[in-house]
């Protein structure tokens, strides 16, 4: 299995544009996280989902940030506008449930600067 | 709120020299407690999953161990290959939110 895929890898832009993280799960998996991890305030959960549904936002920081999961092979974390405070190296994880014995396999990143 | 917290924050070793990472939480029931490995600039890697007290895990040099309160990532005769910062998280009993610590960052010199 490939793992979980994220794309792309380096994002760099400018504040006020629209950002969009993508991510695939890895296949079979029915639950997906979103993570954001800077320095500062290490890894943070954003949000997930299970069975294609958001469970749980509450760690979105903003309105600006949204999630989507059309299907059970791709989910889009976007930002909008992006602000500089928002840098910061965002990850994507899945696992095959909520319950017990539940093991979150990471993808590689999205580093994210906003300038 | 759930809460975990790592120590040290960073910690240096000669290579064979044998220590120990501590991961303290408060949970509201305690589902699972998982330890991360992170290399720069990749993501987490999964070591262990530990689920009730006195239960311990295995894997090459490191062991994992679990309390009511708190875990240890005990590393023998660490080699360089080791270096990495190492995560601890909690899942709680209803099975639904994941809280990473800070993670400690080790360093083991040759």
């Amino acid at each position: 299995d490939a793992g979980v895929i994220q794309s792309p890898r380096h994002e760099v832009t400018e504040m006020g544009q629209e950002v969009t993280l993508r991510c695939k799960p890895i296949s079979g998996h029915n639950s997906l996280f979103w993570y954001r991890q800077t320095m500062m305030r290490g890894l943070e959960l954003l949000i997930y989902f299970n069975n294609n549904v958001p469970i749980d936002d509450s760690g979105m920081p903003e309105d600006r940030f949204s999630a989507k999961m059309p299907n059970a092979s791709f989910s889009t974390l976007k930002i909008q506008p992006s602000e500089p405070r928002d840098s910061a190296v965002y990850f994507c994880a899945s696992a095959m449930s909520l319950l017990a014995k539940n093991i979150q396999y990471f993808g590689a990143g999205t580093r994210l600067s906003v300038l | 709120e759930d809460q975990v917290t790592q120590s040290p924050e960073a910690l240096r070793l000669q290579e064979g020299e044998s220590s120990s990472l501590n991961c303290s939480y408060t949970v509201s029931g305690l589902r699972g407690l998982f330890w991360y490995r992170q290399d720069p600039g990749k993501g987490p890697e999964f070591l262990f999953t530990l689920y009730s007290a006195g239960e311990e895990k295995e894997k090459e040099r490191l062991k994992a161990t679990l309390t009511k309160k708190e875990s240890f990532l005990h590393i023998t005769a660490p080699k360089p290959e080791d270096s990495a910062t190492y995560l601890c998280a909690v899942q709680d009993a209803y099975g639904q939110n994941f809280v990473f610590g800070p993670g400690t960052r080790l360093s083991v010199l040759p």
